[in-house]
């Protein structure tokens, strides 16, 4: 079973749409979450952090379960220029930090 | 936050050569990571570049396959020695910077073909 696993996508959706984007995490010791944008031939940049009481940045909003090590990402009012790869992250702490990243989610957004 | 620059940002190698891949950070920090990324994959760390001691690799990733230099604060380098057509990947440097997120700042990679 991997570390990290992600909805295998992707997500083809219309503009104004509202998708949501799951994630499961296997290490009872992780202990940050994060959510990372990948645009194509780009390099993956912070989209948010995840907080165990939930935040909002926007349209954007990350919710943490760590009873059921699950992690999700809501995106309201699609626009175009989400279309990108939504990466789960996790640091884990076992005796040192390690971050695992999960495959991706791949979202499309039409017009 | 970092900003982050390689070189080269993409190159054409033949099998059996190798490469050096430069990172340069605008700021001092403590610790380099080296990621691959294959098509379609995550990544994948290859190995922490340490200044002043030696890398440390991850279970698959040995350092004559993937020597890497850390001579200062600010610059690192992998080497992908001995090339075959499935080293073919984007390359990525990062480092951690830690304020509230400890968010990882990325280099723009280098995207690697071997033929």
């Amino acid at each position: 079973r991997k570390e990290v696993e992600q909805d295998p996508g992707p997500f083809n959706v219309p503009e104004g749409a509202t998708v949501a984007f799951n994630c499961t995490y296997s290490n009872s010791a992780s202990q940050s979450f994060f959510w990372y944008r990948q645009d194509c031939r780009k390099e993956p940049k912070l989209l948010m952090s995840v907080y165990s009481s939930g935040n909002e940045d926007g349209r954007f909003t990350a919710q943490l379960n760590r009873a059921s090590q699950y992690i999700s990402l809501l995106i309201r009012d699609s626009k175009l220029s989400d279309s990108a790869t939504y990466l789960c992250v996790v640091i884990q702490n076992t005796g040192g930090f390690k971050t695992i990243f999960g495959a991706g989610t791949r979202l499309f957004v039409k017009a | 936050s970092a900003v982050i620059s390689q070189k080269p940002s993409r190159d054409i190698c033949q099998r059996g050569t190798s490469l050096t891949i430069q990172c340069q950070v605008d700021s001092q920090v403590t610790m380099m990571f080296w990621y691959r990324q294959q098509p379609g994959q995550s990544l994948t760390l290859i190995a922490t570049a340490n200044q002043g001691s030696e890398a440390t690799y991850e279970s698959g990733f040995v350092i004559d396959k993937f020597p890497i230099s850390r001579p200062n604060l600010t610059f690192s380098t992998l080497t992908v020695s001995n090339m075959s057509p499935e080293d073919s990947s984007i390359y990525l440097c990062s480092v951690e910077v830690w304020t509230a997120n400890n968010e990882q700042f990325f280099g723009p990679g280098t995207r690697l073909t071997v033929l």
